[in-house]
């Protein structure tokens, strides 16, 4: 069974920027989530996709956008990047609709420094 | 939206200490999850608990649904413990699977 994969690792991008971000999901999952974590900080959800659609979001501006793709990896773009988008990316996946439960696997995240 | 709220926010241990680290959330809950975020940032999954207990060697959990807490024992403390446990519910409202996350508790164990 293949875990969660996201790519690149670290990143370092200069405010107005643009960056793109990947995650391939955990074999046999179908549902991709995007977290943001702040330093010192939880997750906080970004958005998710199922079936190639955004199926909710949080509180976040326009600028971050995503894909889901037929074979359910996903990736998430952010245009305009400022300061304050420095953190750990974290990507997500599960099943749905879920057989017995709704449990999520993370990626080991894409740091991302913006000077 | 829902409020998740984990306790105590830091925690130092002795090697061969126990521990519990609590989560207080708002809401009923379906999904509750606990993780370990690791120094190199992956949450490594350690129980998908809605209600009941659960045990996986020196750690366990008990979530109580209906009084909306759940708690994280963790035995036998060791050094390798050390890192953040992040408690998560999801979000009732909405059709998506969102996570709502704690502020979390970190761990240190010292030799």
């Amino acid at each position: 069974e293949t875990g969660v994969t996201q790519s690149p690792t670290h990143l370092i991008k200069t405010r107005g920027q643009q960056v793109t971000l990947r995650c391939s999901s955990q074999s046999g999952h179908n549902t991709v989530s995007w977290y943001q974590q702040a330093l010192g900080q939880g997750p906080q959800f970004i958005f998710q996709y199922y079936r190639e659609e955004e199926n909710g979001r949080g509180n976040f501006p326009p600028r971050f956008s995503g894909l889901q793709f037929p074979n359910y990896s996903s990736e998430l773009n952010v245009n305009a990047l400022e300061l304050d988008d420095s953190a750990l990316y974290l990507c997500a996946s599960s099943q749905y609709p879920r057989n017995s439960s709704y449990e999520q696997y993370f990626g080991p995240g894409t740091r991302l420094t913006v000077t | 939206g829902i409020q998740v709220e984990q306790s105590p926010p830091d925690l130092i241990l002795q090697e061969g200490a126990n521990s519990t680290l609590r989560c207080n959330f708002s809401d009923s809950v379906n999904n509750l999850q606990w993780f370990h975020q690791n120094p190199w940032g992956q949450l490594i999954n350690l129980f998908y608990i809605p209600s009941g207990t659960k045990q996986n060697g020196r750690l366990s959990a008990t979530t109580v649904a209906t009084e909306r807490y759940s708690l994280l024992y963790i035995s036998s403390s060791q050094t390798t413990d050390s890192g953040v446990y992040f408690c998560a519910v999801r979000d009732p409202q909405g059709g998506s699977e969102k996570l709502v996350f704690g502020k979390g508790t970190k761990l240190t164990v010292n030799p």
